[in-house]
């Protein structure tokens, strides 16, 4: 079975930096894209980051970009986020999810961890 | 971006009910519409992809239509396990965007 788990959330100040981590286990993790997820009750699911298979190509939402990076080390099959100058806005739970689909069906999250929460408060 | 709404937010229903939830998109995204399901605590949960491609697992009684901006998600004969909140997500351009939800509540 394909699971994913997410860690690293937690408190952090406005302005602080956080390392959130995705071990992946149960498939070829170095086939696959690999993207982040947030949720809020505000704002609903909103997509942060998505990285290719290789890792030689990474995406961002507008509201991360130059502050977030994804990065994934497929010797360990782990999937990260790196998350500085965090902004209350930023409260959210994170999830990292498997990319599949293709071209012509388009692209889906076909797997999800379970989240982890990121909260931004002084 | 491209705006996802969906219609309605919220529903009571009684099990074994016929429930439509419809999807509306900004601007034309083909058949490039996802349906995902989440209960309270857990992650979302892939339902449909492409539209109407049912993910493996999936009960037959979840089907999905439409193309362009105008997509519905049907539970036909709703169960206990299906209360829950429903996100469409459109994969035609980057950033992919969610609609709001709907939540499908028990009558």
């Amino acid at each position: 079975d394909v699971q994913l788990v997410e860690s690293g959330g937690d408190l952090v100040q406005p302005g602080g930096s956080l390392r959130l981590s995705c071990a992946a286990s149960g498939l070829t993790f170095s086939s696959y894209a690999m993207s982040w997820v947030r949720q809020t009750p505000g704002k609903g699911l909103e997509w942060v980051s998505t990285i290719t298979d290789r890792g030689d190509n990474t995406y961002y939402a507008d509201s991360v970009q130059g502050r977030f990076t994804i990065s994934r080390d497929n010797s360990k099959n782990t999937l990260f986020l790196q998350m500085n100058s965090l902004r209350a806005e930023d409260t959210a739970v994170y999830y990292c999810a498997r990319r599949s689909g293709s071209y012509l069906l388009g692209y889906f999250f076909d797997y999800w961890g379970q989240g982890t929460l990121v909260t931004v408060s002084s | 971006d491209i705006q996802m709404t969906q219609s309605p937010s919220s529903l009571s229903a009684s099990v074994g009910d016929r429930v439509t939830i419809t999807c509306r998109a900004s601007q034309s995204i083909s058949t490039y519409l996802n349906w995902y399901q989440q209960k309270p605590g857990k992650a979302p949960k892939l339902l449909i992809y492409a539209t109407s491609n049912l993910q493996s697992g999936v009960p037959s009684t979840f089907s999905g239509s439409g193309s362009g901006t105008d997509f519905t998600l049907t539970i036909s004969g709703l169960q206990p396990e299906d209360f829950a909140t429903y996100y469409c997500q459109q994969s035609y351009n980057t950033p992919v965007t969610f609609g709001g939800g709907t939540k499908v509540e028990i009558k």
